[in-house]
């Protein structure tokens, strides 16, 4: 069946653009995570969704990030007035509501340059 | 000091070869351990996940956790060229619909 699905998959920015990220879960599942992959840096946790609402965006690193889901399925990732720091790959996963012990399934992730 | 610590490598080692990866970690909660596997360009895959102390082994692979020195390890087999990739340890409290906290990740090659 298929994956996790993001786009676009690359995407170049100037500095002080905004740009939007989109990420296409595997049908029926309800928790959808956002994560954030810098070189040296491993996977950063930005945002955690449960259906469409956000129990933990504890992880978003500045007000210039938000993210919305909708009709419990699409969510997109938002930077607004980009920064050369913001660079990195955005990685989305899913899994199943409440199933303990289902991992992670991971998109290939969308790899942002700020110029 | 990061929670999750991993030698980010990179290792080489010879085709054939037992391929030994590990992290340390410092959160006492932490209770499920797991082991991504990622390809260049790909998003992590899940390899192993352990719960609590003690060793799993799934055919070439197994996965070790020592809670009370907080240190987990991955153990390879007959290692094979398909087995290069970044491996990345990754540890919750919970496990499902719960962030996880990864490791930097470790950069393995296999050489033919």
């Amino acid at each position: 069946g298929a994956g996790v699905s993001q786009s676009p998959s690359n995407k170049v920015t100037e500095k002080g653009k905004d740009v939007e990220l989109r990420c296409d879960p595997i049908s029926g599942h309800t928790a959808l995570y956002w994560y954030r992959q810098s070189l040296g840096q491993g996977l950063e946790f930005l945002i955690y969704f449960q259906g469409n609402s956000a129990p933990d965006k504890s992880g978003l690193p500045s007000d210039r990030f938000s993210a919305e889901r909708t009709g419990g399925s699409v969510s997109t990732l938002t930077i607004q007035r980009t920064q050369q720091e913001d660079s990195a790959v955005y990685l989305c996963a899913s899994n199943p509501t409440g199933a303990k012990g289902s991992p992670l399934h991971f998109g290939n992730g969308t790899r942002l340059t700020v110029t | 000091q990061k929670e999750v610590e991993q030698d980010p490598g990179p290792l080489s080692v010879p085709e054939g070869a037992i391929v030994s990866l590990n992290c340390t970690y410092s959160n006492s909660a932490f209770q499920y351990f797991m082991w991504y596997r990622q390809y260049s360009r790909k998003g992590p895959e899940l390899l192993m996940y352990t719960y609590s102390s003690g060793n799993k082994e799934d055919g070439r692979f197994t996965a070790q956790v020592d809670k009370s020195s907080k240190y987990i390890s991955l153990f390879i087999r007959d290692s094979q060229p398909s087995d290069s990739a970044t491996y990345l340890c990754a540890m919750s409290a919970n496990f499902g619909n719960e962030k996880l906290t990864f490791g930097t990740g470790t950069r393995l090659t296999i050489i033919p």
